[in-house]
């Protein structure tokens, strides 16, 4: 099972917004809106930040948003701050027998 | 309050078997579905295995026939039982427990197993 297509890095400065992609397919992101997203700082386990697309659990910041657009899902962070430095992964739910599939992750640079 | 503790990890050698625990607290595995998902060191996160409340079972391609995921409802406690390991088997293993439309909303902050001679 392939994993989803993320970019390896994207950056921006303090109060700026970005947006992380995730490329899939039609079996995997483009099937289903059972897309999550997860921080992960060094040395930390990962936080769920996104569910089923575009919900927020509870305690996690609105400036975190996401959306999904034929088979490639986005994280988008608002006003960026300093903590928001971590790595990023997108997950889907997939028809495959695996069930879950991961993106290679997105390091976030905070200039 | 919700916790899970991952415990087993170590270094083995190549072909050897090993067996992670994941104790839960604050809630029923059982009535959960749980995920093994692990990461390699510099790497990002692969899913492993998931075992439903139901007791349904299903493995990544790379560890399927290797790996057998558990639970003992009377200890609250999930286990991956790794066989055969090879040096690609190499990583941190958080366990997992799934959340709304296959999330893993609590995390572990995993164990870690090194496969080497």
């Amino acid at each position: 099972q392939s994993a989803l297509t993320q970019p390896a890095s994207v950056s921006g400065s303090p109060g700026q917004s970005i947006t992380i992609s995730c490329t899939g397919t039609s079996s995997d992101v483009g099937g289903y809106n059972y897309v999550s997203w997860y921080q992960q700082h060094p040395g930390k386990a990962p936080k769920l930040m996104i569910y089923e697309v575009s919900n927020r659990p509870s305690g996690v910041s609105n400036r975190f948003s996401g959306s999904k657009s034929g088979n490639t899902a986005s994280l988008t962070i608002s006003g960026l701050q300093a903590e928001d430095e971590a790595d990023y992964y997108c997950s889907s739910y997939t028809s495959s027998s695996t069930h879950v599939v991961f993106g290679g992750g997105t390091k976030l640079t905070v200039l | 309050e919700v916790q899970l503790v991952e415990s087993g990890g170590g270094l083995i050698q190549p072909g050897g078997s090993l067996r992670l625990s994941c104790a839960a607290s604050g809630f029923t595995v059982s009535s959960n579905y749980m995920s093994w998902v692990r990461q390699a060191p510099g790497k990002g996160l692969e899913w492993v295995s998931v075992i439903y409340s139901g007791g349904s079972t299903y493995y990544a391609d790379s560890v399927k026939g290797r790996f057998t995921i558990s639970r003992d409802n009377s200890k609250n406690t999930l286990y991956l039982q790794m066989n055969s390991l090879r040096a690609e088997d190499t990583a941190v293993y958080y366990c997992a427990r799934g959340g709304n439309g296959y999330s893993y909303e609590v995390w572990g902050q995993g164990t870690m197993v090194t496969v080497s001679s």
